[in-house]
């Protein structure tokens, strides 16, 4: 059971240049989250997307964009990356809106350290 | 805004020892979930408690939502090495939260054979 993969797990950038963070879910869900944990933090919510086509701003958007052009596929796109996006972050899936108790599924991270 | 303050933020005892995890908002939510991560992983789900003073139990793990649902705690009973990782407790909130989960900043809890 793959559930949500992302993709890469480990990825070094020096400021300035760009890159694709793609997370993957086989579940059929409609819900996509893309969140960055940082130390003290906690979990903070970058864009979501409740479904193919669409997109939204979270707590912290400034810096990235987002794409839902397939259901099963949310990428994480960073344009001049800066050292103050260095966090690991994670995609999380979910079957319906996250207000109806239902549970998020997250995928195992991807540290980006930008230098 | 919606706020989770969760404490102690970190936490080390030993085996066989209890312990409370406390998470607590001024907001009501209308779902809070408890959510476990072990380094170099996503976040798994433990628990979600859906009405005012409701508690679950999973095996040693008691979860309890206050009485206003503004509030929630993890109770570990006879703590093993096993336990130790970062719990997260999530938020659901009504109407201008998207329904998006709001995270508490998680307590590290570290249990020594």
């Amino acid at each position: 059971n793959a559930g949500v993969t992302q993709t890469p797990k480990f990825r070094v950038l020096k400021t300035g240049q760009s890159m694709t963070l793609l997370c993957a879910q086989d579940m059929n869900h409609e819900y996509m989250y893309w969140y960055r944990q940082d130390p003290g933090m906690g979990l903070r919510l970058i864009h979501y997307s409740v479904g193919e086509g669409t997109t939204a701003k979270g707590e912290v958007p400034d810096g990235y964009n987002v794409s839902r052009l397939k259901k099963q596929n949310f990428l994480l796109g960073l344009e001049s990356a800066a050292p103050s996006q260095t966090s690991v972050y994670f995609c999380a899936s979910s079957y319906s809106n996250l207000a109806g108790h239902t549970e998020a599924f997250f995928g195992q991270g991807t540290r980006l350290t930008v230098v | 805004t919606q706020l989770l303050e969760q404490s102690p933020q970190f936490l080390s005892i030993q085996e066989g020892e209890n312990l409370t995890v406390y998470c607590n908002s001024s907001s009501v939510f209308s779902s809070l979930q408890w959510y476990r991560q072990e380094p170099g992983e996503g976040p798994v789900l433990l628990v979600t408690v859906v009405t005012g003073g409701e508690v679950k139990k999973l095996k040693r793990l008691t979860f309890q939502f206050g009485d206003a649902r503004k509030d929630s705690s993890l109770h570990i009973t006879a703590a093993q090495p096993g336990d130790t990782g970062l719990y997260l407790c999530a938020g659901a909130g009504y109407g201008g939260s998207q329904g998006n989960l709001i995270f508490g900043k998680g307590t590290k809890l570290s249990v020594k054979p």
